[in-house]
């Protein structure tokens, strides 16, 4: 079946430590998203790619980094320059100029 | 892109219809009016846009005032799995990608 996948679901880390999250996608969509998500709160961009190798920052991209090597692949790395790294993050694709974006399941990214 | 402001919270009965509001007085002549929908610890799921017609689909109704300052998204039957954050978003469409400005939705609250 076509979709995006992002793993793991759950993720533990220590501070100080980066973490790279996973987003795949099977529906050909040239554009990928990474957003961020705290406990009540709506979505915060933090990064986005619209053709491979090429990418742009959100509004949040501090402490983060991402790569676009493969039109299917979006990883995101949580680097130990973020501040407050524990939270839901989402990742989304989509065509250019269409109207839906999909999303995955999401990763809980907790920093202890 | 404009912004929208939404109630934090709303119930509604099963089987009854549920009609969430969203204002947008600020937005422009080509930007068009988004709705999602966001299950527990799920990814957000698109349900509907529309730029100044009314709309429906398999999902929901969107209704925009003519003024196109404010727009309400309609379940007409609504279910118990239809509990979720309902977010309202204003954007350009066009070909640079979907990237999404999220506010804090709408809880809606379906009841037995």
């Amino acid at each position: 079946d076509g979709g995006i996948t992002q793993s793991p679901k759950y993720l533990f880390r220590k501070e100080g430590q980066n973490v790279t999250l996973s987003c795949e996608q099977n529906l050909n969509h040239d554009a990928m998203y990474w957003y961020r998500q705290d406990p009540g709160q709506g979505l915060r961009l933090i990064y986005y790619s619209q053709i491979v190798n090429d990418f742009q920052k959100g509004d949040i991209a501090e402490g983060y980094s991402v790569s676009r090597e493969k039109k299917e692949s979006f990883p995101l790395t949580v680097t130990s320059a973020q501040k407050n790294p524990t939270a839901f993050y989402l990742c989304a694709s989509s065509h250019l100029g269409d109207t839906e974006a999909f999303f995955g399941q999401g990763t809980r990214l907790t920093v202890v | 892109d404009a912004k929208t402001t939404q109630p934090p919270s709303m119930d509604c009965a099963e089987g009854r219809a549920a009609n969430l509001p969203c204002n947008h007085s600020t937005i422009s002549g080509n930007e068009y009016v988004y709705w999602y929908r966001q299950i527990h610890s799920q990814g957000p799921q698109y349900i509907i846009h529309g730029l100044k017609n009314n709309e429906t689909n398999e999902m929901a109704s969107l209704i925009i005032t003519e003024d196109r300052k404010s727009s309400t998204l309609i379940l007409p039957h609504a279910t118990l799995r239809d509990t979720a954050v309902y977010y309202c978003i204003v954007r350009v469409l066009n070909n640079a990608g979907n990237m999404l400005t999220f506010g804090g939705g709408t809880r809606l609250m379906v009841k037995p």
